[in-house]
């Protein structure tokens, strides 16, 4: 049972225009999401997270927004960058477990 | 420097053999996991551990083991019991006891099992 929903595996943006990486969730006791980037036989490494008491963080080129009715979150790029090109994963938390359950990733690629 | 130090980058065993992966950090970081990587599954949780001499089962746990005798380290066991154990592993670790915060990766070992 897949908790954590990346239904896109892969985005393709032109430099300069928005990316938009979407995450489904199924469990209403999440409360901490994150989103990680993710290069080839790397760790991978925070980008931005969100708690639940907000619907959206921004952070430079950065922006996630939460919409807890609907079990969503996104994220947002703006403008895209040719080095933005890898796979991000959504990540989900609920207070007090510890527990971390990452989505199945999306590969975005920036093209000129 | 701190971080989270996996040992080694990469790893060949034979089939049937027992591997352990090496994850340690410096942190100070009371929770740590440990996750596989295969192609097109995401990151899937293997163990996690909330606190020392304390571990959970993730949705994945069945053919591996873990310890957590000290806070810095959480070595993962591989055992024969592992149907398909070539994959990429990746540990982590994260301030824990419940607080709101990202969890910061290794750079993974990829084990290959001929």
């Amino acid at each position: 049972d897949q908790q954590v929903k990346q239904n896109s595996p892969s985005l393709s943006v032109q430099e300069g225009r928005i990316s938009i990486l979407n995450c489904d969730y199924t469990n209403s006791m999440f409360d901490y999401f994150l989103w990680y980037k993710k290069y080839p036989a790397e760790g991978p490494t925070f980008l931005i997270s969100i708690s639940s008491i907000k619907d959206k963080n921004e952070d430079g080129r950065f922006t996630v927004f939460l919409n807890k009715s609907a079990k969503h979150l996104s994220l947002h790029i703006v403008p895209s960058q040719p080095g933005d090109s890898a796979v991000y994963f959504c990540a989900a938390s609920a207070t007090n477990t510890d527990k971390l359950i990452f989505g199945t990733g999306t590969r975005l690629q920036v093209f000129p | 420097d701190g971080g989270i130090t996996q040992s080694p980058k990469y790893l060949f065993r034979k089939e049937g053999q027992n591997v352990t992966l090496s994850c340690e950090q410096n942190l100070n970081h009371d929770a740590m996991y440990w996750y596989r990587q295969d192609p097109g599954q995401g990151l899937r949780l293997i163990y996690y551990s909330q606190i020392v001499n304390d571990f959970q089962k993730g949705d994945i746990a069945e053919g591996y083991s873990v310890s957590r005798e000290k806070k810095e380290s959480f070595p993962l066991t591989v055992t024969s019991a592992q149907k398909n154990p070539t994959a990429f592993y990746l540990c982590a670790s994260s301030i824990g006891l419940g607080m709101w915060t990202e969890a910061f990766f290794g750079q993974g070992t990829r084990l290959t099992v001929v």
